[in-house]
């Protein structure tokens, strides 16, 4: 089992809908967790961290942690063409010493 | 402006050439990183520096060395390229390690053929 895991995708969402991204990870030790969102040709870019159980809110993002689950989900209201990307969840590993990367979810908003 | 700078963009190497892609912050990070990206593969960790002066090897270290020259410099060396090695390669860098968030450069795409 990958440390950390995602759906590929690509995953299509209307203009103005609710795009909900989601991970898994096998390490109940992980305590922060990361996405990242990586433009066609560009390099990650972080967006969004959640270190608790429960919901994070950043604008129009928000993370949500269940440990007891192990499972991290983005999701990103009022979705914008400008939101098509690859979205990768990170977690760090169990010695904290670097971040394990999921292979990431593409998304496309459609007009 | 501040950031993680890497150079160059772009290089085309013959099997068996060597070289040394440089990697550069200017954020007071402590740790820095180097990554290969390939389609389907996600991110793959080569190697890291957790502070200057240390660097562990990552999950494919294989073909590839580096070394943390100071506290902004990281490189990464290709001693003989191999068509295995064409990918994009990213360097990073954070506060500290694990529970920090990380920076990272634009990206090198580099062809081996």
């Amino acid at each position: 089992q990958k440390e950390v895991e995602q759906n590929s995708g690509p995953l299509s969402v209307p203009e103005g809908a609710i795009a909900s991204l989601n991970c898994t990870y096998s390490d109940r030790g992980s305590q922060s967790f990361f996405w990242y969102r990586q433009y066609s040709g560009k390099s990650p870019e972080l967006i969004m961290f959640i270190y608790s159980n429960g919901d994070k809110e950043d604008g129009r993002f928000t993370a949500q942690l269940n440990k007891a689950s192990q499972y991290v989900s983005l999701l990103i209201r009022d979705s914008q063409p400008s939101d098509s990307a690859t979205y990768l969840c990170a977690a760090p590993t169990r010695s904290a010493s670097k971040i394990i990367f999921g292979s990431g979810t593409r998304l496309s908003i459609r007009p | 402006n501040a950031g993680v700078t890497q150079t160059p963009k772009f290089q085309v190497l013959k099997t068996g050439q060597s070289m040394t892609l440089q990697c550069a912050q200017d954020m007071n990070h402590n740790s820095m990183y180097w990554y290969r990206q390939d389609p389907g593969m996600g991110l793959r960790l080569i190697y890291y520096s957790a502070s200057e002066g240390t660097t562990d090897k990552g999950e494919v270290p294989n073909g590839y060395n580096v070394s943390r020259l100071n506290k902004r410099e990281f490189s990464l060396r290709l001693e003989s390229a191999a068509p295995s090695q064409t990918s994009v390669y990213f360097c990073a860098s954070s506060l500290g390690t694990g529970d920090y968030g990380y920076t990272f450069g634009s990206g090198t795409r580099l062809t081996v053929v």
